[in-house]
């Protein structure tokens, strides 16, 4: 199996700043990277698809970018809605989830 | 819309077999562009991808997964179902039914809200 690792694992942040989460796949996934976020008692929600394909409906303070084993989730000006625990997803072979990372208000 | 809503037991014994529906509103199952997927989340753990079945019947697992799973799906009533046989405590998790976008891109663009399936006696 590919493994996907996250950092940081947990992340304090306040409203306004910007965050950047990191996703490591174990080999290359070309562009196979997906980002979810997941609020308590909640489905996950897609944010982006193919590495930095924004979902409809996404506000576009969200990107994505990379390609090969190194990616990265961007919030620019974090909103107090955006405080939840994100997850990356290869879907290059057998899907596998990232351990998450659970962002915080500080 | 698509909406996708989970049913089955929300308690099973050990050794017995966890089954569970996912019921797809607003959307065809028997689309071409869509696979439909089984996620499971173990409780404050991460995500675990099950399996995906296609309209046709056609069915891809994960082999990592440790218990025996079977997905089917009925597109006469717009539903897919997951059977996982002789359960154990390690199958405590919530359970999520999901589109995947398919095409090779294997996204979750829709999910159900997911069902919290106990293993105890």
């Amino acid at each position: 199996d590919i493994q996907m690792t996250q950092s940081p694992s947990s992340l304090s942040a306040s409203v306004g700043d910007r965050v950047t989460i990191t996703c490591r796949a174990s080999q290359s996934i070309s562009n196979y990277l997906n980002w979810y976020q997941q609020k308590p008692g909640k489905a996950p929600k897609l944010l982006i698809y193919a590495a930095s394909s924004l979902e409809s409906g996404v506000p576009s303070r969200f990107s994505g970018s990379g390609s090969g084993t190194d990616f990265t989730l961007t919030i620019r000006s974090l909103q107090p809605e955006d405080f939840a625990t994100y997850y990356c997803q290869q879907s290059y072979s057998i899907y596998t989830f990232g351990q998450g990372t659970k962002l915080e208000i500080k | 819309q698509v909406q996708l809503q989970e049913s089955g037991p929300g308690l099973v014994k050990p050794s017995q077999t966890l089954s569970l529906t996912c019921t797809v509103s607003g959307d065809s199952i028997s689309s071409n562009d869509y696979y439909w997927s089984w996620i499971r989340q173990h409780p404050g753990k991460g995500l675990e991808w099950i399996g995906y079945i296609f309209y046709s019947g056609s069915t891809h697992y994960n082999p990592s997964f440790r218990s025996p799973v079977t997905i089917s799906i009925d597109t006469s009533k717009n539903q897919f179902s997951l059977n996982l046989t002789s359960v154990t405590a390690a199958d405590t998790a919530v359970y999520f039914c999901a589109r995947d976008r398919g095409g090779g891109l294997g996204y979750f663009d829709s999910w159900g809200q997911g069902t919290l399936v106990t293993v105890s006696s």
